[in-house]
Formats: structure tokens, sequence, C-alpha cells
């Protein structure tokens, strides 16, 4: 129950294109959701997160949508550049708790 | 660049040997966090210290132990190593709640021969 699914394992969008990377999850007590950012030898960095009482979060190109009944979540990176090229991981955590529950990643390319 | 520093940046050892990893948080912050990545698991956390004290325990196996000392910085003993715990090592500090942003270290690449 404490899992979190993440789709697809990996990406490949074209410049300019939408990327989407969906989530979803089974305990229905998890109420933040964030999504980290990868590049290759550094660490995940936050990239933007929401709270089950909106539906969506924009932040410049990335919007997080949140459907609460479905127990599901999704990132989307509109007009995708190469330099987003990265892995990016949603999360799952209980305000006020301990610690966050990752999915496994999503490996997205970004193509001239 | 978070302001969590971690080393070594690369560790090779053998198996059956012990290894410490260090971490250094934000400054003011006083959670620190430490996940292990690997290729087959994802990120998966170990184990959480606030202000000196363990918080919360994860997927952390029995040979491996942390403490956070009282200037804050933490570490991560591994002991008994197995080839399979070849991994990415990271750490990440917090404010006071676990939903204050994690700023992640740049992680510790220990291999395990």
């Amino acid at each position: 129950q404490q899992q979190v699914k993440q789709s697809p394992q990996s990406l490949i969008v074209q410049k300019g294109g939408i990327s989407i990377i969906n989530c979803a999850y089974e305990n229905t007590a998890f109420d933040y959701f964030p999504w980290y950012q990868q590049f290759p030898g550094k660490g995940p960095a936050l990239l933007i997160a929401i709270r089950p009482d909106v539906s969506e979060k924009k932040e410049g190109r990335f919007t997080i949508s949140f459907n609460k009944s479905a127990k599901q979540f999704s990132l989307h990176i509109m007009d995708s550049q190469p330099g987003d090229s990265a892995t990016y991981f949603c999360a799952a955590g209980v305000r006020g708790g301990n610690k966050l529950t990752f999915g496994t990643g999503t490996q997205l390319k970004v193509e001239l | 660049d978070s302001g969590v520093t971690q080393t070594p940046k690369h560790l090779i050892t053998a198996t059956g040997q012990r290894v410490t990893l260090r971490c250094s948080p934000r400054s003011g912050d006083l959670s620190v966090y430490w996940y292990q990545q690997s290729l087959d698991q994802g990120l998966q956390f170990l184990i959480q210290y606030y202000n000196g004290e363990e918080r919360a325990k994860g997927n952390i196996l029995e040979r491996f132990s942390a403490q956070q000392f009282p200037d804050l910085h933490s570490e991560l003993n591994l002991s008994s190593l197995e080839l399979g715990d070849s991994a990415l090592y990271f750490c990440a500090s917090s404010g006071r709640s676990m939903t204050d942003t994690q700023y992640f270290g740049p992680g510790t690449r220990l291999t395990v021969l």
C-alpha cells in the first residue's frame, strides 16, 4: 500500500512537444505529492509539488495534474527542451510525516 | 548547488568490508535523510534523523546504521558489505517538516567488488 507506480520508464519527445509522466498511488493517507528532477551525476532536486486540495498546479512550463478519486497524478512538461532531458521521480508522503515514497523514475530524452 | 555535501564521492571496496559515508546538511536544516538508489530498486528511503534523534526508518538493513552528531552532520555506516549493496547513496536535508523541501546532496557512489 506504500507503493507509488510511475510510468513510462523512459520517454522520448521531440523539442517543443509535451512530455507526460504518470504516477498512481494506493495509500489514501498520502497528501503531499512532489516531483523531483535528476540530472546525471547529480542528486534529485525538487521541481514542483502539489497537495490534494487542488487539481492542478502550474509553474512555468511544468504542470502537475491531480485526480484524487483515481489516486493518480501526472507531470506535464510543455514546450519540452533538450535541457529538460533528465530522470523524473514522482513521490508521495503524508504531511507532518517523515518519509517520502518515490516512484521508480522516468528517463526523459528531448530530441532536436 | 543544494548546499548539502557528501563525502566521499566514490568508494570502491570489497565484500565483507565496512564503510562510512558522511553528510553535512544545509545550514540551518535539522533533518537528514538517507536514500539508496540502485538501478532495479529506484530511490529507497533508508532512515531519517532530526536534531540528533532517529525519526523514521525505511528499508534499512540491519547491517546498516546511521547517526546524526551534535553539529548535525550525519554518517551512514555500512558493514559486512555484499555485492548487492553497490548503489548511489544520497543524503538529503530539510527543515522541521517532511513537507519542507528536501535538498539532496550529490551522492556517494559505492562499488562493492
